[in-house]
């Protein structure tokens, strides 16, 4: 069992929706990541977080450090949203990554 | 600011050949990474530095090994490539325990 796990591996939605992507981990943690990953190639980080939530235009993220889950919610999603969506885990000075969810949204 | 940058972008190999990829960073971060990307499978470290002069292995070194003569420069070489070495290879950069890792733009290495 991999200690980070992503669900869906993929989703496919319609231009407009709510879309949820979650994160379950099963280590200690000090920081959780969440990067985007464009069809290109190139890794950007959107959030690091140890508890709570944080929002930065339409993307929310939020953790629950007591159950190891974190979500990632996209609010009125865009086709330019399209990515692979990564979660990753910092447990000492080294992050732990998981397999991404691969998103399309389509117009 | 380039951020980090990796060279090269695309390199084919043959078995047994050697090389180096480089990765830079102008942000004057300590921390430095090797990563490799495979289908299906999360990002794996390769090796990883804590500072000029220090190097330390991650999950996967095996066929692999680093520098870190310069502060902005880690080198990742191959001395004798392998068809299981084909893959995605990222470079990452941090400036202190607990920020963000800037991620370089990949290199795809084939090898034959």
């Amino acid at each position: 069992k991999n200690e980070v796990e992503q669900s869906p591996q993929n989703l496919t939605a319609q231009e407009g929706e709510f879309i949820t992507i979650n994160c379950s981990y099963s280590v200690g943690i000090s920081a959780l990541h969440w990067l985007q990953q464009h069809p290109g190639g190139g890794i950007v980080s959107l959030f690091m977080l140890s508890s709570g939530k944080k929002k930065h235009g339409r993307l929310i993220a939020t953790i629950n450090i007591q159950e190891k889950h974190s979500s990632l919610h996209i609010t009125a999603s865009h086709p330019r949203d399209s990515a692979v969506y990564i979660c990753a885990v910092r447990g000492t000075d080294k992050l732990i990554f998981g397999t991404g969810t691969r998103l399309q949204v389509f117009p | 600011n380039a951020g980090v940058t990796q060279t090269p972008k695309f390199r084919v190999l043959k078995t047994g050949q050697s090389m180096t990829l480089l990765c830079a960073q102008d942000m004057n971060h300590e921390y430095m990474y090797w990563y490799r990307q495979d289908p299906g499978m999360g990002l794996r470290l390769i090796h990883y530095s804590v500072g000029e002069g220090t190097t330390a292995k991650g999950e996967v070194p095996d066929g692999y090994n680093v520098s870190r003569l310069k502060k902005q420069n880690f080198l990742l070489g191959l001395e004798s490539a392998a068809p299981s070495q084909t893959s995605v290879y990222f470079c990452a950069s941090r400036r202190l325990a607990g920020e963000t890792q800037y991620f370089g733009p990949g290199t795809r290495l084939l090898v034959l």
